[in-house]
């Protein structure tokens, strides 16, 4: 039972360069999530997607776009990468209960 | 605009002794507030809490929400090395579906 998986674990990028962090669960929740976790910030929604082919902003969207085509997969795209994108990016699913099931986490550096 | 504030942001302590870490909140249509825990990685879950004044209990673990007041705790007793961690708490409202709000989290040591 995989739970949620991230991947990359780690990635470093140039300015400007993009890239997708995938995202994949096996456990068919509806509510997906893509959060970022900056040291002493907490976390932070990026967006998130209550069915296959619906996605929403949260709080920090800018730089950011996702796609939910399936039910299990959520990935998250970075365009035109800033080092203000260095963080560590936390995907999460849930089902009707809202106790969210979190992947392991994908390092980000942009230099 | 909801909010979640921890107190304290970070905690040293001995092995042994007892910790309460806090959490306030402000929120509209509040459906719950959760505790997680996390070490390395991703954060895991430790509690969830709807009601005021019901205690959660979970081994040395225990949370209690009071919902007049806007606020929880978690309480550690007897810490232990494998306590360290940083514990995040969170609440959920509105609609539910757009995830949760999380505070900056407490980063609590516990020293041998």
């Amino acid at each position: 039972n995989a739970g949620v998986t991230q991947t990359p674990k780690f990635r470093i990028l140039k300015i400007g360069q993009s890239m997708t962090l995938q995202c994949t669960q096996d456990m068919n929740h509806n509510y997906m999530y893509w959060y970022r976790q900056d040291p002493g910030m907490g976390l932070k929604l990026i967006y998130y997607s209550v069915g296959a082919g619906i996605t929403d902003k949260g709080e920090v969207p800018n730089g950011y776009n996702v796609s939910r085509s399936t039910t299990e997969d959520f990935p998250l795209r970075l365009e035109l990468a800033a080092p203000s994108q260095t963080s560590v990016y936390f995907c999460a699913s849930r089902s009707g209960a809202n106790v969210l099931t979190f992947g392991a986490g994908s390092r980000l550096t942009v230099l | 605009e909801d909010k979640v504030v921890q107190s304290p942001l970070s905690l040293v302590v001995h092995e042994g002794d007892t910790v309460t870490l806090n959490c306030s909140y402000e929120v509209t249509n509040f459906r719950s507030l959760l505790w997680y825990k996390q070490e390395k990685k991703a954060p895991t879950f430790l509690f969830m809490l709807t009601s005021s004044g019901i205690e959660k209990k979970s081994g040395r673990l225990s949370s209690i929400l009071d919902k007049k007041e806007l606020f929880s705790i978690l309480n550690i007793t007897a810490t232990q090395t494998g306590d360290s961690a940083i514990y995040l708490c969170a609440g959920e409202w509105g609609g539910g579906a757009d995830g949760l709000t999380f505070g900056k989290g407490t980063h609590l040591i516990i020293q041998p």
